[in-house]
């Protein structure tokens, strides 16, 4: 089955904790994309990958890091996490135009 | 910069009563216009691609059209099950970028 997954689902955790949330996609697509989705404010690009070990800054990619060393995986990084930083977050994916595919989220909370 | 309204915010149906959703947009260059579903607790799961201004696409009780400055989501006789945000999305010309610019969202709720 065609699926893009993300791990954890739900996190609570503390300020200043590394944290990483993984995603992974089974369908060989080329394009990958973080977003988060915050009540009153939609779905926003973090980052995005056009392919293996090529990423690049969406919209709103203060205090976050991504790298894309296989295809198949593209890992949000909160080095530093702050409650500014609790959000629903979602991991899509893509390949030659083809509309994105869409992880089930993760939620996020830092206390 | 590309633009997203969607309206109204929420809607409450009664089954059968027929309605439509509306995306207002405005982009440099339209590349696609795409019209997602999301269910509390789930990722947004695509519905229609529309990729120019005429262009209309149907699934069951749902049908999307586009005009140069808008897209409608006709929902049909709607049941409780098609109660859910949906989302509309735009994505422009920028070639390295495939990203989405999406709204806000439109609540849809069907009663029994």
């Amino acid at each position: 089955e065609a699926q893009v997954t993300q791990n954890p689902r739900y996190l609570i955790t503390v300020t200043g904790k590394k944290l990483t949330v993984t995603c992974s996609q089974n369908m060989n697509h080329e394009y990958m994309s973080w977003y988060r989705q915050d009540p009153g404010l939609g779905l926003r690009q973090i980052y995005y990958s056009m392919n293996v070990e090529v990423t690049d800054k969406g919209d709103v990619p203060e205090g976050y890091k991504v790298s894309r060393k296989e295809k198949r995986n593209f890992p949000l990084i909160l080095e530093s996490p702050s409650p500014n930083q609790t959000s629903l977050y979602f991991c899509a994916s893509s390949s030659n135009g083809q509309p994105q595919h869409f992880g089930d989220g993760t939620r996020l909370s830092i206390l | 910069e590309d633009q997203v309204t969607q309206s109204p915010e929420a809607l409450r149906l009664q089954e059968g009563e027929s309605s439509s959703l509306n995306c207002s947009y405005t982009v440099s260059g339209l590349r696609g216009l795409f019209w997602y579903r999301q269910d509390p607790g789930k990722g947004p799961e695509f519905l229609f691609t529309l990729y120019s201004a005429g262009e209309e696409k149907e699934k069951e009780r749902l049908k999307a059209t586009l005009t140069k400055k808008e897209s409608f989501l006709h929902i049909t006789a709607p049941k409780p099950e098609d109660s859910a945000t949906y989302l509309c999305a735009v994505q422009g010309p920028t070639g390295a970028n495939s990203k989405l610019t999406f709204g806000k969202g439109i609540t849809l709720s069907v009663r029994p």
